[in-house]
């Protein structure tokens, strides 16, 4: 299957930094989604991107549509420590398809 | 709560036992799909379904993995002989078929299985 590559692997931060992330692959995407998941828990959405090169926000997240279509970026402003938890990039080639799911970035904020 | 449940939410089970999960998708959602998640990695795509259609199942794992939807509506996932390798959490989501909101996937709060 697909491979998706997210960096960092694990972010170590302090309370009211902000948060860069991203994810590549080696294939043409045509949708990409970010996910944040807790332990024990199942993946929420955060946001949903649909054309090349679009930004979309959602509060203190934005994430980026990369115009190559083949990557993504999440950035997250002034962290605080409910932001702590797994972030998933997830990429979906054609319509109604599977999406295929990065490794995963860790992220920790110290208060 | 009108989000996407399963059911249960833990399962341990000892090898050689089948297991059954359950998924309540979102009501208007005609997509549901089947994904295993292991300590440390994303999601891993299984199964999805349109209505009660099986539209792509050579994901799954083994022929000991199943899925079926009868009425369009809830799914199960039957792991028949469960072996030690089969822990893992195993999600379900579901997204509508029209609208603009069609490529978004909202997934549920999984199964966690343990064979020992």
């Amino acid at each position: 299957g697909q491979q998706l590559n997210q960096s960092p692997q694990s972010m170590f931060i302090q309370e009211g930094e902000d948060v860069s992330m991203n994810c590549t692959s080696s294939s043409i995407f045509n949708t990409w989604l970010w996910y944040k998941q807790d332990p024990g828990e199942g993946p929420v959405l955060l946001i949903a991107l649909y054309k090349a090169g679009e930004l979309t926000s959602n509060g203190r997240l934005t994430a980026q549509f990369g115009i190559t279509r083949k990557d993504s970026f999440l950035n997250i402003s002034a962290s605080i420590p409910s932001d702590v938890g797994i972030y998933f990039c997830a990429g979906q080639m054609n319509t109604g398809n599977q999406f295929y799911f990065g490794t995963g970035t860790s992220l920790t904020v110290i208060p | 709560d009108t989000g996407v449940s399963q059911n249960p939410r833990h399962k341990i089970t000892k090898r050689g036992q089948n297991v059954t999960f359950r998924c309540d998708p979102i009501s208007e959602h005609n997509r549901l799909y089947w994904y295993r998640q292991t300590l440390g990695q994303g999601p891993e795509f299984l199964t999805y379904f349109q209505n009660e259609a099986q539209l792509e199942k050579s994901r799954l794992l083994s022929d000991r993995f199943s899925a079926e939807r009868p009425k369009g509506s809830f799914s199960t996932l039957e792991i028949q002989r469960t072996e030690q390798g089969d822990s893992a959490m195993y999600l379900c989501a579901s997204s509508p078929t029209a609208g603009f909101y069609v490529y978004e996937q909202y997934f549920g709060p999984g199964t966690r299985l343990t064979v020992t």
